[in-house]
């Protein structure tokens, strides 16, 4: 799978928007950009994915850059239990049985109230 | 629906025994994956199964390492003769296709090797 680039970590202050970044220059035509996070001690959690138009769901927003290269996970309120590590992952289709997930290092997102 | 389960959640080991990690996928999933996390890591793929059949294994190490998805029951993840550096959370997921469809994690196994 294309490699993604993101922050280490960053910050927020509780009920404030977050924009969490991702670069994935090498991005091909078909690849989806996926968005995963994984709460303390917990298995990773799906948040959304898009393919080239913005996505919004109830959990968050996905705005894809128009060239395609970059992404970014808008969280509208953040709360404390947004508080969370933040995968930004590109998943091939091939049509076929590729299916795993390749985790980056991710964002830790820490909310302060 | 009840979510992935994954049990048992904690399981301690001694150096030379074997582990046997269970996944029960959400119903009507056929697609399960494992994941394993080293403590302070990321998540790294292991294997990716449908019911009966290893579609790919490229992430499990060689040796000691064995994973099935039988037609009744869960998949289960085998590691024989366990040694500390085993110690790690491992992740199931299930989905119900392959790439547009999400995975859904389970809570995971602590594997602690004395």
């Amino acid at each position: 799978d294309a490699k993604t680039t993101q922050p280490n970590s960053m910050e927020s202050n509780e009920e404030e928007p977050v924009h969490l970044p991702c670069n994935h220059s090498t991005i091909s035509g078909t690849d989806y950009i996926h968005w995963y996070r994984q709460l303390p001690s917990q298995g990773p959690e799906y948040v959304i994915h898009g393919l080239t138009s913005n996505v919004n769901n109830r959990m968050a927003s996905l705005a894809i850059a128009e060239d395609r290269k970059s992404s970014t996970l808008i969280l509208h309120r953040a709360t404390l239990r947004d508080a969370a590590v933040y995968y930004c992952i590109l998943r091939v289709n091939y049509g076929g049985s590729q299916g795993n997930l390749i985790f980056g290092k991710g964002t830790k997102l820490s909310v302060k109230p | 629906n009840a979510g992935v389960m994954q049990n048992p959640r904690h399981l301690v080991r001694r150096r030379g025994q074997e582990a046997r990690l269970r996944c029960s996928p959400m119903k009507g999933h056929s697609h399960v994956y494992w994941y394993r996390q080293l403590p302070e890591e990321g998540l790294k793929f292991m294997v990716y199964l449908q019911k009966e059949n290893i579609i790919d294994e490229s992430g499990m190490p060689k040796e000691r390492f064995s994973a099935e998805f039988p037609k009744e029951g869960p998949s289960i993840l085998r590691i024989q003769q366990v040694v500390r550096g085993d110690s790690a959370a491992y992740f199931c997921a299930s989905s119900a296709g392959v790439v547009e469809n999400e995975q859904f994690f389970g809570p995971g196994t602590r594997l602690t090797v004395l």
